[in-house]
Formats: C-alpha cells, sequence, structure tokens
C-alpha cells in the first residue's frame, strides 16, 4: 500500500479560529512533508519531519506548527487562520531525505478561509 | 537560491501530436535528482519519470525525459499525446538529494 492519506479533504475555517490538518502513511517511511499550494503558485515547501526532528522554513516558521506522534501520523497546525491561509495543502512522504528516492503525496486537504 | 521553472501554464495540443513540456533549473549543487509528477483530476500527484544522470535518456508510460545539466534542463515529451494524458505536470529539483523544489505546474489538456 503506498497510500498517503490527509483528512479533512476539505476544510472551511473562519478568520482567527484553529485549523488542523491531518496525513497519515503505513510505508514506514521517515520523512514527512507539508506544502501549500495556491493556484498558479509552484507548491511550497513549509515544513519537514525527519523521524521526530521538525524542520520548517524560515518564512513561514511562525505560521505554522506541526507534531508527529508517532511514524505515521504528522499534523499541521494553524492557530489563527487568515485569509491568506486558503490554499490545498498537500502532504507528502519520502524514505529518508538524503537519496534519490520520491515523494508520495496524499489529495491533499482543500482550506477555504473566510 | 535553488528553483525551477516552467515557462508554460496552459499546454492544449491535438490527440496523436508530439507534446514537450519546458523545465529548467538552477541550483549550485553538483549532485541532483529530478522528477516530473502528474497529477490527474481529484487524484493525488505521483512521479512520472525520475533521473539523476546527465544525459541519460529516462522513459516511463511513453514520456521521456533527458537530464542536460550543460543546459540545466529536464523537458518532457511524448510522441503522440493520448487523452489521458490531460492533467497538470510539475517538475521538481531534489539538490544534493535535500529537500524538493518544485516548478509552478503546466496544465496539459489534449484535445481530439
Amino acid at each position: 500500500d503506498t497510500t498517503v492519506k490527509q483528512n479533512p479533504r476539505y476544510k472551511l475555517a473562519r478568520v482567527g479560529k484553529p485549523v488542523n490538518l491531518i496525513c497519515s502513511q503505513t510505508m514506514n517511511h521517515d520523512t514527512m512533508y507539508w506544502y501549500q499550494k495556491k493556484p498558479n503558485q509552484a507548491p511550497k515547501l513549509l515544513l519537514f519531519y525527519y523521524d521526530k526532528i521538525l524542520n520548517r522554513e524560515a518564512d513561514t516558521f511562525e505560521k505554522f506548527q506541526s507534531s508527529r506522534p508517532n511514524n505515521s501520523f504528522c499534523s499541521l497546525y494553524i492557530g489563527s487562520a487568515g485569509l491568506e491561509y486558503s490554499a490545498m495543502y498537500l502532504c507528502a512522504s519520502s524514505r529518508g531525505t538524503t537519496n534519490t528516492g520520491q515523494l508520495y503525496f496524499g489529495e491533499g486537504s482543500k482550506l477555504t478561509v473566510l | 537560491g535553488d528553483s525551477v521553472t516552467q515557462t508554460e501554464g496552459l499546454v492544449t495540443v491535438t490527440e496523436g501530436l508530439p507534446v514537450k513540456l519546458n523545465c529548467t533549473y538552477q541550483t549550485t549543487y553538483l549532485t541532483i535528482a529530478f522528477f516530473w509528477y502528474v497529477q490527474y483530476l481529484n487524484e493525488a500527484p505521483q512521479v512520472l519519470l525520475k533521473s539523476s544522470t546527465d544525459n541519460k535518456r529516462t522513459e516511463h508510460q511513453g514520456f521521456h525525459a533527458t537530464l542536460h545539466k550543460s543546459s540545466s534542463s529536464f523537458h518532457l515529451q511524448k510522441s503522440s499525446a493520448q487523452l489521458s494524458d490531460s492533467a497538470l505536470y510539475y517538475c521538481a529539483l531534489s539538490p544534493g538529494y535535500q529537500n524538493f523544489y518544485f516548478g509552478k505546474g503546466t496544465s496539459l489538456t489534449v484535445i481530439p
């Protein structure tokens, strides 16, 4: 089974409210990623976990939080959603970061902030 | 910094004709891996091709691409487009095999 599952697939949130997105994979991959995808823009890496080590991109450091309670699950948390957070959020996993392995993506969670 | 450029946002091609999707990159790393991902409607992106060897042609599902480090390119080509090829295509760079940088994507539409 080479699937990555994301929940919810669609999320409607009010400005100022928190948002929690969930991702799971059963491939025993040690690295899990979160990307943000907006129309006409490249998927933007927000953060990734290598095992239990969290790496966050400098320009989104304060906007997103994450947790990885075990190897299979990874969450993306927005403490106070703003309109600019409306986007598709893609979770992906891979075996390690220093290899030529590919990313396995979930179908995405579409967040709309009103 | 590392970056990937896909010049066409939308490409329309007639079924049976050849198609080429352009992708160029910038990186200071000598060791790189390159990928083409395809995303069909309502599905997750999935890898189509990958390569880390200069000047070696890689093929899968009728598509092919050759990594040319001299021109910093990894264009995707197919000799005869099919209706089922309609999808969103991303090229992605993994410089030093660490992290992945994506292009904006090219939406390919194949018409009868």
